[in-house]
């Protein structure tokens, strides 16, 4: 079975400048999360979508960062105008959706994004 | 969401157990605990879940209290390729899409 892809895996950007990250979850997961993880810290949530409907964006800064999922499969995050403190790894993870809790989320590796 | 608490850092030998404590004292009786680990440099993995029940499978086995305020990964016999960060996490079961909320998690090293 075919994981989470994301792309890119690395990006260097300066600040005030936008950037998209792609990701692909796991054919038929209905459940996709985007996460930021900024080094040492573990990840912090910023949205998620039950197929293309969101869940919960309560921790998105919507001034500057925006997502969409568009047919319920791929997803993008863009970040605009990008800020220094917005380098972190972004990550994306699937899961099934269900009412069980027996609902494993499955992660890709993650765009490192450095911001200058 | 309702919170855990663990060690920031833990170490083990290899070919030792490793017992990984986590501690959530506000569980409800709906809650689900869950752990993922991260290797370096990748994106987390789930290594296992229970509710009531110690449970059991291929990566560790999780021990629950019986009150559930508490819970302990086990991983049998470390290998170096079990120094990762190891998170446990409180997910309701209740009906809807869950979120799947991180901590700090416990840094495990292991010696060779």
């Amino acid at each position: 079975e075919a994981g989470v892809a994301q792309s890119p895996r690395y990006k260097i950007i300066e600040k005030r400048q936008s950037v998209a990250f792609w990701c692909n979850p796991i054919s038929g997961h209905a459940t996709l999360y985007w996460y930021q993880q900024i080094l040492g810290q573990g990840p912090k949530l910023l949205i998620q979508f039950q197929n293309n409907g969101v869940v919960d964006d309560s921790q998105l800064p919507k001034d500057r960062f925006s997502a969409e999922r568009l047919k319920g499969v791929d997803s993008t995050l863009k970040i605009q105008p990008a800020k220094l403190e917005d380098s972190a790894v972004y990550l994306c993870a699937s899961s099934l959706f269900g009412a069980s809790q027996n609902t494993e989320a499955f992660f890709g590796q993650g765009t490192r994004l450095t911001v200058v | 969401d309702a919170k855990t608490t663990q060690p920031n850092s833990m170490e083990s030998n290899e070919e030792e157990p490793v017992h990984l404590p986590c501690n959530h004292s506000t569980i409800s009786g709906t809650d689900y605990i869950h752990w993922y680990r991260q290797l370096p440099s990748q994106g987390p993995e789930y290594v296992i879940h229970g509710l009531t029940s110690n449970v059991n499978n291929r990566m560790a086995s999780l021990a629950i209290a019986e009150d559930r305020k508490s819970s302990t990964l086990i991983l049998h016999r470390a290998t170096l390729r079990d120094a990762a960060v190891y998170y446990c996490i409180l997910r309701d079961r209740g009906q809807g899409a869950q979120k799947l909320v991180f901590g700090q998690g416990t840094r495990l090293t292991i010696n060779p």
